[in-house]
């Protein structure tokens, strides 16, 4: 059975930094197209970012809004995927998901297939 | 990148069908069939219900299918029970540099 498992939320000031993880089973994270996507309070889903399989030489992608703020890591040895979020903004308060992609192959992204249960991440002075 | 839009509200009875519409542009779900489905209960994780267009994953009930014309993707759920009563949340991959583009999402309420 895969499961997801997110951790690492809070409170954190405007400017600072967080790193979420989400520690992954039932499947091998280093063949796996991982994302994350988040979800602000009353508010529709946002993809935030992924990373390809190793296989896939393990390239990331951002969304705009992130892009040079949020990096997407691996421990495949720990079967941990992580979130680096620095100079966080008080927009980025939401709901983070850690979730698996169905494979798509090239640049391409195909659907969602398993969910974390998220974890909160609030910014605010 | 523009949000896909669905209307906010759908509601019915008991046993009957409706259908939710997503709207996107040719840049996204109007030009493949990437056009993914998501179920999400209050409080929980979105659950996916289908993938590209019409694909539905193991164990998701077949009252649930989905469908793709021009520029509109739809789901439809037949024999509306209790338990569909949630948010869901229509996505497509887009050619721009975000990747993926998810719909407001529209609220299903069993009446």
């Amino acid at each position: 059975e895969v499961q997801l498992v997110e951790s690492g939320g809070g409170l954190v000031k405007p400017g600072g930094s967080l790193r979420l993880s989400c520690t992954t089973s039932g499947f091998t994270l280093s063949d796996a197209w991982m994302s994350w996507v988040r979800q602000a309070p009353g508010k529709g889903l946002e993809w935030v970012g992924r990373i390809k399989g190793k296989s896939d030489g393990g390239k990331t992608d951002y969304a705009e809004p992130v892009r040079g703020r949020f990096s997407i890591s691996r421990d495949d040895s720990r079967n941990t995927l992580h979130l680096q979020m620095n100079s966080l903004k008080t927009e980025d308060t939401a709901v983070y998901y850690c979730s698996r992609e169905d494979y798509c192959g090239g640049d391409c992204l195909n659907a969602f297939d398993s969910w974390g249960q998220g974890t909160m991440v609030t910014v605010s002075s | 990148q523009s949000a896909l839009t669905q209307s906010a509200s759908v509601s019915g009875s008991p046993g009957q069908s409706i259908t939710i519409s997503c709207t996107g542009t040719n840049g996204d779900l109007g030009s493949h069939n990437l056009v993914s489905w998501y179920q999400q209960h209050p409080g929980k994780a979105p659950k996916l219900m289908i993938s590209e267009v019409n694909k539905r994953p193991s164990g998701v009930s077949n009252r649930f299918s989905g469908s793709k014309s021009g520029n509109t993707a739809s789901l439809t759920i037949s024999g509306l029970q209790a338990e569909d009563e949630a948010d869901y949340h229509c996505s497509s991959y887009t050619v721009s540099g975000t990747l993926v583009v998810f719909g407001r999402g529209t609220k299903v309420t069993v009446l």
